[in-house]
């Protein structure tokens, strides 16, 4: 069964300090990996989609990378807007069109 | 704004009710997903159609069902509610199946 882990559950930050959240999944052929940016009460925001591991994507402080068994969220010199929960998702290659979500990592940068 | 329109955004309800949950996927997607997510739980799929027909099933209820019409737009019937069902449901579209989705802002149901 498709499967995804993201650690930690939550990560408090001072701004400035950079730091990686983890997405460990297990799909049977990946298709995708997306993340998103989720505030309270809100819908998820599309931050990322990586296809093939080796493959890294970049915006503004946030840089993603993926392997063939986890995806890196990287946060670079974050400031307290970055404050968010942060999702990652995966569809598999042979299981129709599901997107399973891991359950995210709640970061929160004081200023 | 992702371009996905969900309706209502609030909704409160008696457990054993009947309740239609409305999204309008964005221009030229004819993928829509539904997901709910309650607080101490991830995001959690239900069901997604693509063209009209039913593509993948998740996790949903016999309680629950979904369509999608010829104009696209989709709704999610909740019915004989009970207090668990209490959650915010999250409607999500795409151009095709493996394909990024795009969120809408969520209907936030409340079952008292």
């Amino acid at each position: 069964e498709d499967q995804v882990t993201q650690s930690p559950e939550a990560l408090r930050l001072q701004e400035g300090e950079s730091s990686s959240l983890n997405c460990s999944y297990t799909v049977s052929g990946l298709r995708g990996l997306f993340w998103y940016r989720q505030d309270p009460g809100k819908g998820p925001e599309f931050l990322f989609t990586l296809y093939s591991a080796g493959e890294e994507k970049e915006k503004e402080r946030l840089k993603a990378t993926l392997t063939k068994k986890e995806s890196f969220l990287h946060i670079t010199a974050p400031k307290p807007e970055d404050s968010a929960t942060y999702l990652c998702a995966v569809q598999s290659l042979n299981r129709d069109d599901k997107i399973i979500f891991g359950k995210g990592t709640r970061l929160h940068i004081l200023p | 704004d992702s371009g996905v329109t969900q309706t209502p955004k609030h909704l409160i309800t008696a457990t054993g009710q009947r309740v239609t949950l409305r999204c309008s996927p964005r221009s030229g997607d004819l993928s829509v997903y539904w997901y709910q997510q309650s607080l101490d739980q991830g995001l959690q799929f239900l069901i997604q159609y693509y063209n009209g027909e039913e593509r993948a099933k998740g996790n949903i209820l016999e309680r629950f069902s979904a369509q999608q019409f010829p104009d696209l737009h989709s709704e999610l019937n909740l019915s004989s509610l009970e207090l668990g069902d209490s959650a915010l449901y999250f409607c999500a579209s795409s151009v095709d199946y493996g394909n990024t989705i795009y969120f809408g802002e969520g209907s936030w149901l409340t079952v008292v």
